[in-house]
């Protein structure tokens, strides 16, 4: 079981979109639809944004976005703001109800 | 709302247990549907998982600790515990309890604040 493979940092400017992928294999990330995001601001607990590829939990804008291709997974978040400078986790169900996080992504907002 | 809180020592010699509780208060614990997990983060390093446990006391373990990890459940407190053995400085880290609403498919949706826990002599 390998973590799940995340770029280290991406960044944009206030009002763009980017975009984190998360790449797995065919026995996490592209054997089921279970992956999920969270974001992380220094000194604080994770915060769940994605869960089950596409879902939003109540509360979080719908800037947030998730989909998946194959083995890969991807967070996207338009119109950025300054608040969501942060690391974001990927996180997938692996099988036998164990689940694998990526390395995590340094999100800048210039 | 739902909350979960860490508690155990900060500090914990090199080759000893790591012991570490966690108490739920605010919400229903006793629902079969939800698991609840450790998850640890090593000084300026990513998430980890460790293990999860149902409320019926199944549990799951990172395949690379397993020999190490014991997580249990005692439903009368509210709580679950996590037991790490034979620890050594690569096990410091600070220590997450959460929630994940199902086995399989949901995410960690409430989480502990963490606590630090140090292995040094």
């Amino acid at each position: 079981q390998s973590a799940l493979t995340q770029p280290r940092s991406v960044s944009g400017s206030p009002g763009q979109s980017v975009t984190i992928s998360c790449t797995g294999t065919s026995s996490d990330v592209g054997g089921y639809n279970y992956v999920s995001w969270y974001q992380q601001h220094p000194g604080k607990a994770p915060k769940l944004m994605i869960y089950d590829v596409t879902n939003r939990p109540s509360g979080v804008p719908d800037r947030f976005s998730g989909s998946k291709s194959g083995n890969t997974a991807s967070l996207t978040i338009s119109g950025l703001q300054a608040e969501d400078e942060a690391d974001y986790y990927c996180c997938s169900y692996a099988g036998s109800y164990t689940v694998v996080f990526g390395g995590g992504t340094e999100l800048t907002v210039l | 709302q739902l909350q979960l809180q860490e508690s155990g020592p900060g500090l914990v010699k090199p080759s000893e247990t790591l012991s570490l509780t966690c108490t739920v208060s605010g919400g229903s614990f006793s629902s079969g549907s939800y698991y609840w997990g450790w998850i640890r983060q090593p000084p300026g390093k990513g998430l980890e998982w460790i293990g999860s446990i149902s409320y019926s006391g199944s549990t799951s373990y990172n395949p690379s600790l397993k020999s190490r990890v014991t997580i249990s459940v005692d439903t009368s407190k509210n709580q679950f515990s996590l037991k790490l053995s034979s620890v050594t400085a690569a096990d410091t880290a600070v220590y997450y309890c959460a929630r994940r609403e199902g086995g399989k498919s949901g995410g960690f949706d409430y989480w502990g604040q963490g606590t630090l826990v140090a292995v040094s002599s």
